[in-house]
């Protein structure tokens, strides 16, 4: 079966200082990897997918994200982080093959401080 | 266009009563998942649904069932409620192109319904 990790509850960053937020995966097959981001009382928000192809995927907001195979690991990144990147991140993974479902990591908080 | 809606929003039961949370995809989504987020355990996926059949469940007790509609809108159903069931139910749904599950869309997700069981 299919899994995430996040390996960190909590990443705090200073405002203009770049930011990582890690995530590995497990699955069978070739992985279908996914970034989402939750504000407080809202649902998820896709950030960026990857699929196949280029191992670095930008997305939304100025997200970018490395996908490494021999690591299993898809690593959200951002070059310099705002105030009002403060939220929850999730990282989910799903095989390409089959009925599997889209699963995801425990979440990290990221607090972006001024 | 309108994303996914769920209702209602908050709702509150007593332990041992049932609940019923609905969702409504996204117009041309024929896939919906459901996910449980209870503090502290991210997401937990609970149930797939595709083209009106069950594709996948997670681990969780029989208690907790679903259904679609031949909309595409779905139902979770839990019975029995456990305090442990209070959490953040959150519905989702995706692209199918018709008999290939299009496994690399994205999924989009709604506001979720609170669910608080006293």
């Amino acid at each position: 079966a299919q899994s995430v990790a996040q390996p960190e509850d909590q990443v705090n960053v200073a405002e203009g200082n770049p930011l990582t937020v890690k995530c590995t995966y497990s699955v069978s097959g070739n992985p279908y990897l996914f970034w989402y981001v939750q504000y407080p009382n809202r649902g998820l928000q896709f950030l960026l997918k990857y699929i196949t192809g280029d191992n670095l995927v930008k997305g939304s907001y100025g997200f970018e994200a490395e996908f490494n195979k021999s690591q299993t690991s898809f690593h959200l990144k951002k070059p310099s982080a705002l105030v009002s990147d403060s939220a929850l991140y999730f990282c989910a993974v799903r095989g390409n093959s089959g009925n599997t479902p889209l699963v995801f990591g425990k979440g990290t908080r990221l607090s972006v401080i001024a | 266009e309108a994303g996914v809606t769920q209702s209602p929003t908050h709702l509150i039961k007593t332990r041992g009563q049932q609940a019923t949370l609905r969702c409504s995809p996204i117009s041309g989504h024929t896939s919906v998942y459901w996910y449980q987020q209870a503090l502290g355990l991210g997401l937990q996926f609970l149930l797939w649904y595709d083209e009106g059949e069950e594709r996948n469940r997670g681990n969780f007790p029989p208690r907790f069932s679903g259904r679609q509609f031949p909309n595409y809108s779905s139902e979770l159903n839990v019975n029995a409620l456990e305090l442990e069931d209070s959490a953040l139910y959150l519905c989702a749904s995706s692209l199918a192109a018709g008999a290939r599950i299009s496994l690399n869309t994205e999924a989009f997700f709604g506001q979720g319904t609170r669910l608080t069981v006293v």
